[in-house]
């Protein structure tokens, strides 16, 4: 166990519908970053938040939307959802926000795998 | 466009055998060089990592060896194991947003 809790692990459900996955950091992690895996693009990154803000952003839809709460854990939307949306979404954490120099350790969660048929 | 280019695609090693991937970068920014490693089901774990001042770093059977002038890195696993058979990320970071290779399969055979 990371430490990094992702719920749904199984997500199936039809085109133009929206999903919510939903993500808990590892305890005193103050940031957050969503990743989508899929076949043939790798491990893409989406979005970073730090400690409730937006830090980062990266190839990530506008269908798409993503937010953290004053709890820390953050939420990845998904909207209008389309075949080539199946995919695994991970969420990983870090202690920092990114540095200009030096080691950031993203620690993944297992991911939320959807499929939409 | 991919920022971080990895290869091969899938390797596969006999038991004892040395597994070798490769990884290729563009920016020159980059300040943070780490490996992960990904298990069926489950999310990437980071395996090792190197800084770009640094030209080899060893971890057990797990070494990375830093090319900065040819902006090239490898992961090199010694002896490998049946339990080595995962698949394998290099990437490559900057503010602490990581860019990921497209990742290698390795099976090691027994």
């Amino acid at each position: 166990d990371s430490g990094v809790t992702q719920t749904p692990k199984h997500l199936i459900t039809a085109t133009g519908q929206r999903v919510t996955l939903r993500c808990s950091p590892r305890s005193g992690d103050l940031s957050v970053y969503w990743y989508q895996q899929s076949l043939d693009q790798g491990l893409q990154f989406l979005i970073q938040y730090y400690n409730g803000e937006e830090r980062a952003k990266g190839n990530i839809l506008e269908r798409f939307s993503a937010q953290q709460f004053p709890d820390l854990h953050s939420e990845l939307n998904l909207s209008s959802l389309e075949l080539g949306d199946s995919a695994l979404y991970f969420c990983a954490s870090s202690a920092h926000p990114g540095q200009a120099s030096g080691a950031n350790v993203l620690t993944f969660g297992a991911g939320s795998r959807l499929t939409v048929l | 466009q991919q920022q971080v280019k990895q290869s091969p695609q899938s390797l596969i090693v006999q038991k004892g055998g040395i597994s070798i991937i490769n990884c290729a970068y563009e920016n020159t920014a980059f300040d943070y060089f780490p490996w992960y490693q990904q298990f069926p089901g489950k999310g990437p774990a980071l395996l090792i990592a190197i800084r770009p001042d640094v030209s080899e770093k060893k971890e057990g059977r797990f070494t990375i060896s830093f090319n900065k002038s040819a902006k090239q890195f490898s992961l090199h696993i010694m002896d490998s194991q049946p339990g080595d058979s995962a698949t394998y990320f290099c990437a490559a970071s900057r503010w602490g947003k990581l860019q990921f290779g497209a990742g290698t399969q390795v099976v090691v055979t027994p």
